[in-house]
C-alpha cells in the first residue's frame, strides 16, 4: 500500500511568495493528483500528472518519477490561494481509487 | 457541464441512528468512488464502483457500512448503526475510467456527517 507524505503540513506565507509544497510516495504510481480544498468545500481536481511537469495559472506541479516525488509551486501569491492542498496517488495496476496524502494548510496574509 | 451532485450537504446524528447519502456523478461516468474524509486527515477510499459493480470495497466496514449503485449512475451510502467515530465529511467523487486508461476524477462538495 502507497504511503504519501506531504510536507509542510501547515505553511502561512505573505501575499506575493513564491509557495512550494512536496509530496512523496513509496510505490510505483499510474498517476498523481494535486488537489485543492476549501473550508466547507468540495475537492477540485488541479492537477493530474504521470510525468514531467503542468503549468495552469499560477500553479506549477511537478513530478520526478524516479525518485517518487512531486511539488506543487503556487508563483505570486494570494489569500485566495489559501486552502488545504491534497496530493493523492493512483497505485500502477491496482483498483484505482485514490490514496491521499493529509493536506498542506495553506494561509497567504494580505 | 454539470459537476457530482452530493446530499445531503449537511447531518446531524444521533449514535446508533441510521443515515444514507446520495451520489449524483457526471453524466457518462462509469466509476464511482465514495472516500470518507476525518477532520485533519486525508480521504479514505470506501468503495468503488465500475459501472453497478463493486472494484474494491476493502476498506469499507461492512458491519455498519454498505452502498449500492443500482442502473450504474446514482449511488446511495447507508451508516447503520452510526458510532461517534463516523463523524467526517464523505466524498463522492466520479471518473469517465475506460479500460486501461487512467483519468481525472471529480469531487462533489461532500456531506459532513456529525454524529453526537
Amino acid at each position: 500500500k502507497n504511503e504519501v507524505e506531504q510536507s509542510p503540513q501547515n505553511l502561512t506565507a505573505q501575499e506575493g511568495e513564491f509557495i512550494t509544497i512536496n509530496c512523496s510516495y513509496s510505490v510505483g504510481i499510474s498517476a498523481l493528483h494535486w488537489l485543492q480544498q476549501h473550508p466547507g468545500g468540495g475537492i477540485v481536481s488541479l492537477f493530474m500528472l504521470s510525468s514531467g511537469k503542468k503549468k495552469h495559472g499560477r500553479l506549477i506541479a511537478t513530478i520526478n518519477i524516479q525518485e517518487k516525488h512531486s511539488s506543487l509551486h503556487i508563483t505570486a501569491s494570494h489569500p485566495r490561494d489559501s486552502a488545504v492542498y491534497i496530493c493523492a496517488v493512483r497505485e500502477r495496476g491496482g483498483a484505482d481509487g485514490l490514496t491521499f496524502g493529509k493536506g498542506t494548510h495553506l494561509i497567504i496574509q494580505p | 457541464e454539470a459537476g457530482v451532485a452530493q446530499s445531503p450537504r449537511y447531518k446531524i446524528i444521533e449514535k446508533r441512528q441510521s443515515v444514507a447519502f446520495w451520489c449524483n456523478p457526471i453524466s457518462g461516468h462509469a466509476t464511482l468512488y465514495w472516500y470518507q474524509q476525518i477532520l485533519g486527515q486525508g480521504p479514505k477510499l470506501l468503495i468503488q464502483f465500475q459501472n453497478n459493480g463493486v472494484v474494491d470495497d476493502s476498506q469499507l466496514p461492512k458491519d455498519r457500512f454498505s452502498a449500492e449503485r443500482l442502473k450504474g449512475v446514482d449511488s446511495t451510502l447507508k451508516i447503520q448503526p452510526a458510532k461517534l467515530e463516523d463523524s467526517a465529511v464523505y466524498l463522492c467523487a466520479s471518473s469517465l475510467r475506460a479500460a486501461g486508461a487512467t483519468t481525472e476524477a471529480f469531487f462533489g462538495q461532500g456531506t459532513r456527517l456529525t454524529v453526537v
